[in-house]
């Protein structure tokens, strides 16, 4: 199985500032990582697909990037409806497996 | 609209069974891989299964393995969690998903299973 390791646990930040999340996988995923932002009591929301790519409808100040074992989720300038918290997940392998989250909070 | 609706959740006791439906509308259901992903209180996101376009293929998380069936119905756009022998460590909120990319790029709203006597 391949373990995703989130960090930060928790992110303070302010609103305007640039945020920087990390996901580190065990093992290879390749280019097959996401990125969901989930807020409370809502379903999560798919930010990033194939590690790099916005999905539908996503601002442009959210970004990925990475390869392999090594994955970065951005945030450029942060609105205030970006506190929430962020999972990564990869499809390379069975069984799918999620990150233990990054909680974004207001400093 | 497109839309994923999830029902069927409820309290039910240890050993016990439950099944689960999600509701497709909005897409061509039968195009897509479909999955189950659930979210115990307080907790992060589980993968629980996945289910190809004509059914023929599944994956189970090793947790739910012999114990939960995922199926769908093409013709009703339905997708379907039977989940037996049923414990506490499956209290959760469950989700169903349409795959995107290998993400999952559709949610529905959830449907909360509670396992307790």
């Amino acid at each position: 199985e391949i373990v995703l390791t989130q960090s930060p646990a928790t992110l303070s930040l302010s609103p305007g500032e640039r945020a920087t999340l990390s996901c580190r996988a065990s093992q290879s995923v390749s280019s097959y990582l996401a990125w969901y932002q989930q807020k409370p009591g809502q379903a999560p929301r798919l930010l990033i697909y194939g590690a790099s790519n916005r999905a539908t409808g996503i601002p442009a100040r959210f970004s990925g990037s990475g390869s392999g074992t090594d994955f970065t989720l951005s945030i450029s300038s942060l609105e205030p409806e970006d506190f929430a918290v962020y999972y990564c997940q990869q499809r390379n392998n069975w069984p799918i497996t999620f990150g233990q989250g990054t909680r974004l909070e207001i400093k | 609209e497109v839309q994923l609706v999830e029902s069927g959740g409820g309290l039910v006791q240890p050993g016990g069974s439950l099944r689960l439906s999600c509701a497709a509308s909005g897409f061509t259901f039968s195009n897509d891989w479909m999955a189950w992903v659930r979210q115990a209180p307080g907790k992060g996101l589980e993968w629980v299964a996945d289910i190809n376009q004509d059914g023929s293929d599944k994956k189970y998380v090793d947790s739910v393995k012999g114990r939960f069936t995922i199926s769908r119905d093409n013709a009703e756009d339905s997708l379907f969690l039977q989940m037996n022998s049923l414990g506490a460590e499956d209290t959760a909120v469950y989700y169903c998903a349409r795959e995107f990319f290998r993400g999952w790029g559709m949610w529905g709203q959830g449907t909360m299973v509670t396992v307790s006597s």
